[in-house]
């Protein structure tokens, strides 16, 4: 079965400039999360949805940032616009139940 | 509110010793515990889970880990480590369902197998 996809694996871009990165759930998961990884702060959990509405997006950083999804199988997380302290490991994960979340491979963004 | 603390940021062992890593929870509500490994570039692996029924929990790869409510910790074991245990492992606690689905991570521990 196909785990949850991201893309893209590698994103490095200038600042100012806009970010997006997409998510593909598990099928039949009603549950996406957004989290963002660095060495400074670990893992922070971003936002996540139920049954495609935004749940909780108290993790969100800015207003820079905002995340979407359209339907059960596609999320974005956008970044507008987008300043070196946004470089991180960004993963999505899903659930269904709300209960064991399964992770992306992530996406490495260098913001330069 | 919920955390997770896990002691240390590095824990090395020789190939064939015991694996040890430790951690503590902090729930106000009935608490689900996990333990996922990440390897370098690579996502979280879910590693094994406790949801409230046998205290001691059978993961992947050898690993389990015992619930202490009176502790409040969840510390994972291996009796003999192989080299490629060789990762970093997070901690992990939510409620049950619902609205307290979130998943709160410990800050992560790496772990060391020498030769």
């Amino acid at each position: 079965d196909a785990g949850v996809i991201q893309s893209p694996r590698h994103e490095v871009t200038e600042m100012g400039q806009e970010v997006t990165l997409r998510c593909k759930p598990i099928s039949g998961h009603d549950y996406l999360f957004w989290y963002r990884q660095t060495m400074m702060r670990g893992l922070e959990l971003l936002i996540y949805f139920n049954n495609n509405v935004p749940i909780d997006d108290s993790g969100m950083p800015e207003d820079r940032f905002s995340a979407k999804m359209p339907n059960a199988s596609f999320s974005t997380l956008k970044i507008q616009p987008s300043e070196p302290r946004d470089s991180a490991v960004y993963f999505c994960a899903s659930s269904l139940g709300g209960t064991t979340q399964h992770f992306g491979d992530g996406t490495r963004l260098s913001i330069l | 509110a919920q955390s997770v603390t896990q002691l240390g940021s590095h824990v090395s062992v020789s190939e064939g010793a015991l694996v040890l890593l430790r951690c503590n929870y902090s729930s106000s509500v009935p608490p689900y515990l996990f333990w996922y490994v990440q390897y370098p570039n690579q996502g979280l692996q879910l590693l094994l889970k406790y949801t409230s029924a046998a205290t001691l929990v059978k993961g992947i790869n050898g690993f389990e880990a015992e619930f202490k409510k009176s502790e409040t910790s969840f510390h994972l074991t291996k009796p003999s480590a192989h080299m490629s245990d060789a990762a970093e492992y997070f901690c992990a606690v939510s409620g049950p369902t619902g609205a307290n689905s979130k998943l709160t991570f410990g800050k992560g521990i790496t772990l060391s197998v020498r030769p």
